[in-house]
């Protein structure tokens, strides 16, 4: 069965570095996402993505955050410079309806 | 805004015993409705889903919800819980034609003993 994949699955970095978080979505999907979630808080939307543009984002996901399909594969999120409050595990899903969405594995993130 | 609430944070139940978790959503108009389970170490998979149709709604591993409009809640259920069961559930709502985004509840922790 397809899975949307994640890496890496543990990322560590300093505040103010970038980092680059990788997925592989379902190959024949066309809708994709990002969320977050902070330890001990709710899975949070961070940005949908569709048609080679963002279809819509919430207000965590400001300037310091970047989507990008570089190719047909891969989808990436970019956090530019790393704030301590960005240490969360970031799921990336796919969806071929945008009604049902399927998970990757998630990439923990901490930033000291 | 949309919200999503789950009413419990941690449930612990033994084996076979009748499993509820509530999730109430605040939203006027049509939504559809998800159910999400997080096993130990593993990434979040679709229980069940509720777009239109039959409100009693039928997912994998023998949970069902219910979907009730006058209430705005979907409470999932199972009526006998094992130990695989173990995990933590998440109820999410999102609004049709509006690109998908999944709204979530905090979560419910699920510890079944044996």
């Amino acid at each position: 069965e397809p899975e949307v994949t994640q890496t890496p699955s543990h990322q560590v970095t300093q505040m103010g570095q970038e980092v680059i978080l990788r997925c592989v979505p379902i190959s024949n999907h066309l809708y994709f996402y990002w969320y977050r979630q902070i330890l001990g808080q709710k899975v949070e939307f961070l940005v949908s993505f569709y048609n080679n543009e963002i279809s819509e984002k919430s207000e965590i996901f400001d300037d310091q955050f970047s989507v990008e399909r570089p190719d047909g594969s891969n989808f990436t999120l970019k956090i530019r410079s790393t704030k301590l409050e960005d240490s969360a595990m970031y799921f990336c899903a796919s969806s071929s309806t945008a009604y049902e969405q399927y998970f990757g594995p998630g990439t923990r993130l901490t930033v000291t | 805004a949309q919200s999503v609430s789950q009413h419990n944070h941690h449930v612990i139940l033994s084996e076979a015993a009748s499993l509820e978790l509530g999730c109430n959503y605040s939203y006027g108009g049509t939504v559809n409705l998800f159910w999400y389970v997080q096993y130990p170490g593993q990434h979040l998979q679709l229980l069940l889903k509720y777009f239109s149709g039959d409100p009693l709604v039928k997912g994998i591993k023998g949970f069902e919800a219910e979907f009730i409009k006058s209430k705005f809640s979907f409470n999932l259920r199972k009526p006998s819980v094992q130990w695989s069961d173990t995990a933590e559930y998440f109820c999410a709502v999102t609004v049709p034609l509006r690109g998908g985004k999944l709204i979530f509840g905090q979560g419910t922790e699920l510890s079944v003993k044996p």
